[in-house]
């Protein structure tokens, strides 16, 4: 199955401390790459963060950072010193490459809210 | 560099016509994919267009279809609308098909009513 589940519908912090937003997902693919994109008002896709799936690394981006466990198939987001631009929803994301072409499948989303 | 543009912004059709929404990807991108998003569904996966050619589609009925001219530029179709199709639409660009870190640039969306 390829499927993404973001078990939080919505999400709530404080102006400048830390959130997470969890993401399980199921593929049987081994190729992948992992992204969290933020969707603000304006509903265009912007790209967060992205991990690759043979890396166990985790990816960082200024104050976002990723907890990527692949054995758990599980790619968390943390949101350090959160800013009231971060409001927006978060979508979960892998990207395969099925029967010759490219695949974003996603998660449900976060809406995240900011409180000043 | 402009991004990616979707025209028109806003639609409302009557259900039984159809719509055709123009996708207009960032230059020298060359594969175009198209997504549903729906409040119920989330974002689904339509097709994707590479070389004016389409690479795979996604669980939706014929009545979705799609092109991609020689610039690139895409355009998809939804004809005998129902209210059902009511959705953002959202076209999404990148450079290289092939490999899967290879970032997608989405576009501002169409959103769709159908009455």
């Amino acid at each position: 199955a390829q499927t993404v589940t973001q078990s939080q519908p919505e999400m709530s912090v404080q102006e400048a401390e830390t959130v997470t937003l969890s993401c399980t997902y199921d593929t049987s693919e081994s190729d992948y790459y992992l992204f969290w994109y933020k969707q603000p008002p304006s509903r265009q896709m912007i790209l967060v963060i992205r991990q690759e799936a043979y890396k166990q690394q985790n990816a960082t981006e200024n104050r976002f950072s990723v907890n990527f466990q692949k054995a758990a198939k599980s790619f968390s987001l943390k949101i350090s010193d959160s800013q009231l631009g971060d409001a927006a929803m978060y979508f979960c994301a892998y990207r395969i490459l099925i029967q010759g072409a490219q695949k974003l499948v996603f998660g449900q989303g976060t809406r995240l809210t900011i409180n000043p | 560099k402009a991004g990616v543009t979707q025209t028109p912004r806003y639609l409302i059709k009557t259900r039984g016509q159809q719509v055709t929404l123009s996708c207009s990807p960032i230059s020298g991108h060359r594969s175009v994919s198209w997504y549903q998003q729906t409040p119920g569904q989330g974002l689904q996966f339509l097709f994707e267009y590479f070389s004016e050619t389409q690479r795979n589609k996604g669980n939706f009925p014929g009545r979705f279809s799609g092109r991609q001219f020689s610039n690139s530029r895409s355009e998809m179709n939804v004809s005998t609308l129902e209210l059902g199709d009511s959705a953002l639409y959202l076209c999404a660009s990148s450079q290289d098909r092939y490999k899967t870190d290879t970032e997608a640039f989405f576009g501002q969306g169409t959103r769709l009513t159908v009455v």
